[in-house]
């Protein structure tokens, strides 16, 4: 099946610690996501990577770091410096970015709770 | 700043047609209308999008005005599973612009 997978589905971490949130697509998408979302709120964007090995800050990106070294996979890193970083994470990925006709599609969420 | 309005909640009977609105009276010549809809915990599902043509496939109709400042997503028979969030955005045709999800609609179909 092709797709966008996130792991894990739940994720607890203590305050201080920095977490890694997996983002996989094997899609064969040239660009990738991710989203930060908050109890009856929209999505907001933290990241996006046009192509490998690059990338740009979104609406959010403080507190948050990313690499994409390969194609298929955009990890998350939520650092200490993310004042509150209990959310809902969402992973997309689309043919290109930008344009009228592309469209995103979403992985099923990681839920990261910090005690 | 938000590009699109739409209203907070809706409720819908089974069966029935959902008939879901959005302004977006700012929009460019460029930009299309886009239709995700969000199932509570899960990640959003594209449904639809369009220019300004009237557009159909399986899951809904998306009905522009000729203005192009206002949009309809229609889901013709809808049921309990179509109960979600639904977000309408608009999105130029080319350059640098990521999708920008507003708070959209939490339609509940009622049985």
């Amino acid at each position: 099946d092709g797709g966008i997978t996130q792991s894990p589905k739940y994720l607890f971490r203590k305050e201080g610690q920095n977490v890694t949130l997996s983002c996989e697509q094997n899609l064969n998408h040239d660009a990738m996501y991710w989203y930060r979302q908050d109890p009856g709120q929209g999505l907001r964007l933290i990241y996006y990577s046009q192509i490998v090995n690059d990338f740009q800050k979104g609406d959010i990106a403080e507190g948050y770091s990313v690499s994409r070294e390969k194609k298929e996979s955009f990890p998350l890193t939520v650092t200490s410096a993310q004042k509150n970083p209990t959310a809902f994470y969402l992973c997309a990925s689309s043919t290109r970015f930008g344009g009228g006709a592309d469209t995103q599609y979403f992985g099923p969420g990681t839920r990261l709770t910090v005690l | 700043d938000a590009k699109t309005t739409q209203p907070p909640s809706m409720d819908c009977a089974e069966g029935r047609a959902a008939n879901l609105p959005c302004n977006h009276s700012t929009i460019s010549g460029n930009e299309y209308v886009y239709w995700y809809r969000q199932i509570h915990s899960q990640g959003p599902q594209y449904i639809i999008h369009g220019l300004k043509n009237n557009e159909t496939n399986e899951m809904a109709s998306l009905i522009i005005t000729e203005d192009r400042k206002s949009s309809t997503l229609i889901l013709p028979h809808a049921t309990l599973r179509d109960t979600a969030v639904y977000y309408c955005i608009v999105r130029a045709y080319s350059g640098n612009t990521p999708l920008v999800f507003g708070k959209g609609t939490r339609l509940s179909v009622i049985a």
